[in-house]
């Protein structure tokens, strides 16, 4: 009864090679969120999906991009990775933001060689 | 600007002890607040959280925590350490002035001797 599925778990890419993520939910939730998280760090927000808007956050380079075709997936995009791309992609959802739960996902530990 | 402060980085304790994770918050407003805790490669996994009433807060697997808002505080506790308690903990505060996204502590590594 997985609720949110990230693939792959381990991804290893080229330096420059676009490589994408991809995020899956079972549970409806209107909310979808895509986190970096290097090694020994807190997970830090890209952005998220509020149904069908997309929020960037200010920080977030322009080599990641998103998407969400449907309610229950969402992708990862990263053009060009740089070795500083190497980290841990968590993906998260929730039914609303503020209060509510979010549901994370197993991640997406990603190597550039 | 919210900022969530984690005191200690890691934290050791031995089988049986008390477990006491600090997490101090700045905020304009009362937040919401949360505690995760995230095995070796897993996401994070909801542990507690409080919203508004009763500031003592029961969660999941034994933990804990108590919101003092004239202290900023929202200290995870346990009464006694298990094995399985070994992971890393994250205080988050979520404002609706800051869009109501989570804003993560640095986290803290709990590490239960035998």
């Amino acid at each position: 009864d997985a609720m949110v599925i990230q693939n792959p778990r381990y991804q290893v890419t080229q330096f420059g090679k676009p490589v994408t993520l991809s995020c899956s939910q079972t549970l409806n939730h209107n909310v979808m969120y895509w986190y970096q998280q290097k090694s020994s760090q807190a997970p830090k927000l890209l952005f998220h999906y509020y149904d069908k808007d997309f929020n960037n956050e200010a920080d977030t380079p322009d080599n990641f991009q998103s998407r969400r075709p449907n309610t229950s997936f969402c992708f990862l995009d990263i053009r060009s990775p740089g070795l500083g791309d190497a980290a841990m992609y968590l993906c998260a959802t929730s039914r609303d933001t503020g209060l509510y739960e979010q549901y994370f996902g197993p991640g997406t530990r990603l190597t550039v060689t | 600007a919210q900022s969530v402060t984690q005191l200690g980085s890691h934290v050791s304790v031995s089988e049986g002890a008390l477990v006491l994770l600090r997490c101090n918050y700045s905020s304009s407003v009362p937040p919401y607040l949360f505690w995760y805790v995230q095995y070796p490669n897993q996401g994070l996994q909801l542990l507690l959280k409080y919203t508004t009433g009763a500031t003592l807060v029961k969660g999941i697997n034994g933990f804990e925590a108590e919101f003092k808002k004239s202290e900023t505080s929202f200290h995870l506790t346990k009464p006694s350490a298990h094995m399985s308690d070994a992971a890393e903990y994250f205080c988050a505060v979520s404002e609706k002035n800051a869009g109501n996204m989570l804003t993560f502590g640095g986290g803290t590594r709990l590490m239960v001797k035998p």
